[in-house]
């Protein structure tokens, strides 16, 4: 089976700016859930989607928001980008019946 | 809520040393507990989980962990550590079962950034 799809893999963008980001989750997998990593505040959980409910959030404001489609697929956008959003952004999806989580390759997002 | 700490932040070992990674978690309940390694330039690849069962539970590269529930800690250990060994290791709880603000949500510990040198 193909892991987890993160497009794309590199984003530059300038403060104000908004940006959507894009998971594909392992086949079969229908909980998708997403991931600031920063090296000051290391992995932080932002939202859970599944079956195109968001069941989960973390404590981001409200510029980080999410959906999910019916294949399951997630993007989480980001608007009104400020400096301290650059990070790395992570996507997880887990199998059915099961709380064990398998990560993307990420996007890193640069904010200028 | 839950939080993790990791003791070490930098490990530094000689190729066949023995190693153990502390980690230690605060939540009243029951938890899922996870190890992940991430590789320079690669993504975060689960190494071994524990759900229920026996405590000590084996994963992948000869990495074993050993859930200790009185003392809330799930040391990873290795007994002979590569060179290849090197990499960031995370620790990871999840509320098991918990429903509500559980769902999907991994606490993920600082990291420890192991270095072996050949």
């Amino acid at each position: 089976k193909a892991g987890v799809t993160q497009t794309p893999r590199y984003l530059i963008k300038t403060r104000g700016q908004q940006v959507t980001l894009s998971c594909s989750p392992i086949s079969g997998h229908r909980s998708v859930s997403w991931y600031q990593q920063t090296p000051g505040q290391g992995l932080q959980f932002l939202f859970e989607y599944f079956s195109e409910t968001q069941r989960n959030k973390g404590n981001f404001p409200g510029r980080f928001s999410g959906r999910q489609f019916s294949n399951s697929r997630s993007e989480m956008n980001v608007s009104t980008l400020e400096l301290g959003d650059s990070a790395l952004y992570l996507c997880a999806s887990s199998p059915p019946g099961t709380d064990t989580q398998y990560f993307g390759p990420g996007t890193r997002l640069t904010v200028l | 809520a839950q939080s993790v700490s990791q003791h070490n932040h930098h490990v530094i070992l000689s190729e066949a040393a023995s190693l153990e990674l502390g980690c230690n978690y605060s939540y009243g309940g029951t938890v899922n507990l996870f190890w992940y390694v991430q590789y320079p330039g690669q993504h975060l690849q689960l190494l071994l989980k524990y759900f229920s069962g026996d405590p000590l539970v084996k994963g992948i590269k000869g990495f074993e962990a050993e859930f200790i529930k009185s003392k809330f800690s799930f040391n990873l250990r290795k007994p002979s550590v590569q060179w290849s060994d090197t990499a960031e290791y995370f620790c990871a709880v999840n509320a098991a079962g918990a429903g509500g603000t559980s769902y999907g949500k991994l606490t993920f510990g600082q990291g420890t950034i192991l270095t072996v040198h050949p």
